[in-house]
């Protein structure tokens, strides 16, 4: 149980283009989605926390306008990287948590994003 | 402010020898902490959490983890490693002056040999 997809696994797009990452609960209604970057060897950086119905809520220093997050339902959560640039490229994993699956966040297997 | 100590970059240990990947943390009220495991290219996996009651807490894959509020230590260990162990940890903790917000340690690298 609580498993959480993404989708794409990879993606290559070209600088300027925009790049939406799909994440979706598969078998529990997600309340709560997170979204995060992960870098080559490092931790996990929080990008927003988003809740069904209701707009993100972006953590400092992340742009809202770049990285649009919607959560139209309660088993997916869209990311769209919009005017990518090389620095957006980064490894993006979203999480997802209900008050029935507990405190613990379940994470989806991450998206790899080069922008070229 | 809340943060997440994992003062090794890597741990290696040989197969069949016992498992211990370190985590201390500091936060202003009181934590949930949790620990998870990334394989390569991978997101994720939740190994165990502590949230309230008995320190020693049992998980996934034969891992435990005992939380010690006097040390606020919250360390992984596993009886006898395995090769197939390898792979990154993370510690984590959330409190409930930030909830939902998972502040993650550096995570530690684990290498187990045969």
């Amino acid at each position: 149980g609580a498993v959480v997809s993404q989708h794409p696994s990879r993606v290559i797009c070209k600088s300027g283009t925009s790049v939406k990452i799909e994440c979706r609960s598969l078998d529990f209604q997600a309340t709560t989605m997170f979204w995060y970057r992960q870098f080559p060897k490092k931790s996990l950086m929080l990008m927003a926390t988003s809740n069904e119905g209701s707009k993100a809520t972006y953590e400092q220093g992340v742009e809202k306008d770049k990285f649009l997050i919607n959560h139209a339902s309660l088993t997916l959560s869209t990311l769209t990287v919009t005017s990518a640039h090389p620095e957006d490229s980064s490894f993006y994993i979203c999480s997802a948590r209900s008050p029935v699956t507990g405190p613990e966040q379940y994470f989806g297997p991450g998206t790899r994003l080069t922008v070229t | 402010a809340q943060s997440v100590a994992q003062p090794e970059d890597q741990v290696n240990v040989a197969e069949g020898n016992p498992l211990t990947v370190k985590c201390t943390y500091s936060v202003s009220g009181n934590p949930y902490l949790f620990w998870y495991v990334q394989y390569p290219n991978r997101g994720l996996q939740f190994l165990l959490k502590y949230i309230t009651g008995d320190n020693l807490v049992k998980g996934s894959y034969g891992f435990e983890a005992e939380f010690n509020k006097s040390q606020t230590s919250f360390h992984l260990k596993k009886p006898s490693a395995l090769v197939s162990d390898s792979a990154l940890y993370f510690c984590a903790v959330e409190t409930t002056d930030s909830w939902g917000k998972l502040q993650f340690g550096s995570g530690t690298q684990v290498v187990v040999t045969p």
